[in-house]
C-alpha cells in the first residue's frame, strides 16, 4: 500500500536553530501534502496544505515565515521550523494524498517529535 | 465550519469486551467519514472509511456505519484485544477527494488483559 516516509523521527535542537522535516511518498504521487501539529494527548491541528509546485496555504494563526513548507516535487515535501523556540516543541505529522486518484486516500507519515531546548 | 465531536476518553475495557466510540459531525453537504488509529509515538493509520450515506466501513473487526439522519459514524468492535489499545480519531473530509481532514479530539482506549 501507499507509504509516506517521514524523517527524522526524533530531533532535539537548540533555541534559535532551524530544523527540517522531510516527508517522501514512496510509491505514489503526493499531489497534496498536509502538515499537522499534535500536542500531548490532543488531536491533530492542521498547520498548512501544500500542492506540488504551489505555495502552501496556511491555517489561521500559523506563521508562514516560521514554518516554511516546500513541495517542489510529487514525492517530497519539507517543513522547516525556523528559529525554533521551546514552544515549538511538538509532534509534527505529514499526510499525503494523490488528488488524481480521487479515492479519499490519505497516507500519514510516522511523525517527528521535535524538542527545542 | 466543519467539525467532529467524539466521546472523550479514556475508555478502559477488559479483553473481549464490546467497544463503542461515538462520533458525530457537522458539515456542509455530504462528507466522507474516517476512523484513524494512532499507536504511541506513531503517525495515524486508516482503520476504515465510508464515503456516502448508509455505507459501512469495516476492518480488523471494527465497523462503522455512515448515518446521515443522525450525522453519526460510531465505531464498534465486538471483542477487543489488548493490542487494540490506542487512540482513535474520527475525521471527515468535505467536498472533493483530497480536501483536508477535520479531526475529532481523539479517544484513548485501554484494553486490560
Amino acid at each position: 500500500g501507499a507509504v509516506v516516509s517521514q524523517h527524522p523521527s526524533r530531533v532535539i535542537c537548540k533555541s534559535g536553530t532551524s530544523v527540517k522535516i522531510e516527508c517522501r511518498s514512496l510509491d505514489f504521487q503526493a499531489t497534496t501534502m498536509f502538515w499537522y501539529r499534535q500536542f500531548p494527548k490532543q488531536s491533530l491541528m492542521l498547520m498548512a496544505t501544500s500542492n506540488e509546485g504551489s505555495k502552501a496555504t496556511y491555517e489561521q494563526g500559523v506563521e508562514k515565515d516560521k514554518f516554511l513548507i516546500n513541495h517542489a516535487s510529487l514525492t517530497l515535501s519539507t517543513l522547516t521550523v525556523t528559529s525554533a523556540h521551546p514552544e515549538d516543541s511538538s509532534f509534527y505529522i505529514c499526510s499525503a494524498t494523490d488528488r488524481k486518484r480521487n479515492n479519499y486516500g490519505y497516507t500519514f507519515g510516522s511523525g517527528t517529535r521535535l524538542t527545542v531546548v | 465550519g466543519d467539525s467532529v465531536t467524539q466521546m472523550e476518553g479514556p475508555v478502559t475495557l477488559s479483553e473481549e469486551a464490546f467497544l463503542t466510540i461515538n462520533c458525530t459531525y457537522t458539515a456542509t453537504g455530504y462528507p466522507s467519514l474516517f476512523w484513524y488509529v494512532q499507536y504511541p509515538g506513531e503517525g495515524l493509520q486508516l482503520l476504515l472509511k465510508a464515503t456516502k450515506a448508509d455505507d459501512k466501513g469495516s476492518n480488523k473487526g471494527f465497523e462503522a456505519t455512515y448515518r446521515k439522519e443522525t450525522t453519526s459514524f460510531h465505531l464498534e468492535k465486538g471483542s477487543v484485544q489488548v493490542s487494540d489499545s490506542a487512540v482513535y480519531f474520527c475525521a471527515l473530509s468535505a467536498g472533493a477527494a483530497g480536501n483536508k481532514l477535520t479531526f475529532g479530539g481523539g479517544t484513548r482506549v485501554l484494553v486490560k488483559p
